[in-house]
């Protein structure tokens, strides 16, 4: 089945470390996103990719880094510059904006 | 970048209520719109989009929404809601030709059998 894979389901982060969340579709999707979901805030984009080798900030980019070297890959590095790193982290992929997107079933990171 | 209000952050009802679902954005042209659901421990799904013609937009589980323009408004509904449509609903917004979303807070549901 085509769809979104995002590992690991739950991950756990000591203060000071960078911690990479894998994000991989086998959709053809040209386009991905990483977003953050907070409660209360919604969904807020980090970053999103239209094409491999480029990608752009989103809305709250500060303290993450991506790449996208394959068109089926987008993983995401939190790094220790994110000042408060806990959240739940969804990963997307879209066709073209018609469609909307389709969903990861995310990746939950604990800074302990 | 676009802003997306969602009125409720919670809204409790009984099973066989109706359910309406506010959601204003805030940007001047043409855009799409879109409802996603999260249902307890699931992915983000799809539930209805709209990008033109006729503004009433049916979904998937008995779901509608109504675009307004002149109210900037993309309003979510159902009729008779179920136990199982307890979830968060978000609304959703990109301008045309424009891959990203804006999302709204979102609003949980709570749905009483």
């Amino acid at each position: 089945d085509g769809g979104i894979t995002q590992s690991p389901k739950y991950l756990f982060r000591k203060e000071g470390q960078n911690v990479t969340l894998s994000c991989e579709q086998n959709l053809n999707h040209d386009a991905m996103y990483w977003y953050r979901q907070d409660p209360g805030q919604g969904l807020r984009l980090i970053y999103y990719s239209q094409i491999v080798n480029d990608f752009q900030k989103g809305d709250i980019a500060e303290g993450y880094s991506v790449s996208r070297e394959k068109k089926e890959s987008f993983p995401l590095t939190v790094t220790s510059a994110q000042k408060n790193p806990t959240a739940f982290y969804l990963c997307a992929s879209s066709s073209s904006g018609l469609y909307g997107y389709t969903f990861g079933s995310g990746t939950r990171l604990t800074v302990v | 970048a676009q802003s997306v209000s969602q009125h409720n952050h919670h809204v409790i009802l009984s099973e066989a209520a109706s359910l309406e679902l506010g959601c204003n954005y805030s940007y001047g042209g043409t855009v799409n719109l879109f409802w996603y659901v999260q249902y307890p421990g699931q992915h983000l799904q799809l539930l209805l989009k709209y990008f033109s013609g006729d503004p009433l937009v049916k979904g998937i589980k008995g779901f509608e929404a109504e675009f307004i323009k002149s109210k900037f408004s993309f309003n979510l509904r159902k009729p008779s809601v179920q136990w199982s449509d307890t979830a968060e609903y978000f609304c959703a917004v990109s301008p045309p030709n424009d891959y990203k979303l804006s999302f709204g807070a979102g609003t949980t549901v709570t749905v009483r059998a």
